[in-house]
């Protein structure tokens, strides 16, 4: 079955920046899109078609994507940044495993 | 605002069965692909199924073919997802969810459904 590789856990210090690596066979053929979910929320779309940002999502949040792998940068990372992301394959709607994003 | 609302979630036995149902508002729900997603308790998130606008092309996850049905109302502006020989694997909140291109962009606040004796 086709599975997303997310690190488990990341984490950053106040107003850094950090990245979060989502990769998989095939990917490159792929759009990717992030997610963002903090406890007890529903996900929150936060990057779609691989590097475009909805409507309402600040601009600390960007994404690209080289070979097979994307990548979900968030810069000058808050506290409230903490939660747990998720990419998702869009063609396969397969999700990576989630990363939880610590700001400490 | 625009809104989606899951009811149906319960405590159901192995082997038996439950309906999920999804009530949509304040945009044009005949002009989406609607989705079902889940994530088991302390898990990540599991997409499920979906289903074309007009209800013409469904697709499901391996692990629910077969058991899983998803269908729509257009009229009554509702989704819905049909589940029998639930199994324990299957507890998890689901998530009605609207889809555009490249992504999810609006999920409801979820139903939880419990598979134990």
């Amino acid at each position: 079955s086709y599975e997303l590789t997310q690190p488990p856990s990341v984490s950053v210090s106040p107003g850094q920046t950090v990245s979060i690596t989502c990769s998989g066979p095939k990917l490159g053929d792929n759009y990717a899109c992030w997610y963002q979910q903090k406890p007890g929320q529903s996900p929150v779309l936060i990057i779609y078609q691989d590097d475009k940002r909805p409507s309402g999502i600040p601009e600390q949040f960007s994404g690209s994507k080289s070979g097979n792998t994307a990548t979900l940068t968030i810069s000058g990372t808050q506290v409230m940044d903490e939660a747990d992301y998720y990419c998702q394959a869009w063609a396969t709607k397969v999700f990576g495993g989630g990363t939880k994003l610590t700001v400490l | 605002e625009v809104q989606l609302v899951e009811s149906g979630g319960d405590l159901v036995q192995p082997g038996g069965s439950l309906r999920l149902s999804c009530a949509a508002s304040r945009f044009t729900f005949n002009g989406y692909w609607m989705n079902w997603v889940r994530q088991a308790p302390g898990k990540g998130l599991e997409w499920v199924a979906n289903i074309k606008n007009d209800g013409s092309d469904k697709h499901y996850v391996d692990s629910v073919r077969g058991r899983f049905t998803i269908s729509r109302d257009n009229a009554k502006n509702s989704l819905y997802l049909q589940m029998n020989s639930l199994r324990a694997e299957d507890t998890a909140v689901y998530y009605c969810a609207r889809e555009v291109s490249g992504g999810i962009d609006i999920w409801g606040q979820g139903t939880m459904v419990t598979v134990s004796s």
